[in-house]
């Protein structure tokens, strides 16, 4: 199993311009969420999804879009990107509301 | 909302030495994980254990959940125990919170 994965590792943006970040888990599991990662804020969440087909706010939702269109897909958007989303972004999965959290190696964006 | 302390915020240790690092929570909890970020990023799961005690080789993890804290031991360190360690607790039904971490330097 390659249990969560995050597409792509690595990108660097431009003011302005827009971008999508891929999530896929391969262990059914029901609930999805997006984080980002900042030096000396640990990690906050953006959106997360209890299901396929449903999305809620997080913690900083804020500039970002979401959609779960398919159960093991959760896709983060940034449609007009800012140096202020400049992170380190981590998907994750859970089978449950009260189970253990499956993490991504995480996506390094740069917006310049 | 939930507040998590993690401490120490850095920590050094010759390679072989023991460690014990402390999560501190400011309310129930029902979840809480430990993890370890490596120098290139990745978070690795270590342990869920929302109470009790439990044992993965060189690490083993306790929590206290009427006490409100997680301790995480690391005996025998090697240099590959190097990065960030994490822990995190769920608050409500979905929301993780994370400390912010304990950076380890393991040395040769």
């Amino acid at each position: 199993n390659a249990g969560v994965t995050q597409t792509p590792k690595f990108r660097v943006l431009k003011t302005g311009q827009s971008m999508t970040l891929l999530c896929a888990q391969d262990m059914n599991h029901e609930y999805m969420y997006w984080y980002r990662q900042d030096p000396g804020m640990g990690l906050r969440l953006i959106h997360y999804s209890v299901g396929e087909g449903t999305t809620a706010k997080g913690e900083v939702p804020d500039g970002y879009n979401v959609s779960r269109l398919k159960k093991q897909n959760f896709l983060l958007g940034l449609e007009s990107a800012a140096p202020s989303q400049t992170s380190v972004y981590f998907c994750a999965s859970t089978w449950g509301r009260n189970t253990e959290a499956f993490f991504g190696q995480g996506t390094r964006l740069t917006v310049v | 909302g939930i507040q998590v302390e993690q401490s120490p915020p850095d920590l050094i240790l010759q390679e072989g030495a023991n460690s014990t690092l402390r999560c501190n929570f400011s309310d129930s909890v029902n979840n809480l994980q430990w993890f370890h970020q490596n120098p290139w990023g990745q978070l690795i799961n270590l342990f869920y254990i929302p109470s009790g005690t439990k044992q993965n080789g060189r690490l083993s993890a306790t929590t206290v959940a009427t006490e409100r804290y997680s301790l995480l031991y690391i005996s025998s360190s090697q240099t590959t125990d190097s990065g960030v360690y994490f822990c995190a607790v769920r608050e409500g039904t979905y929301k993780y919170i994370f400390g912010t971490g304990t950076r380890l330097k393991v040395l040769a």
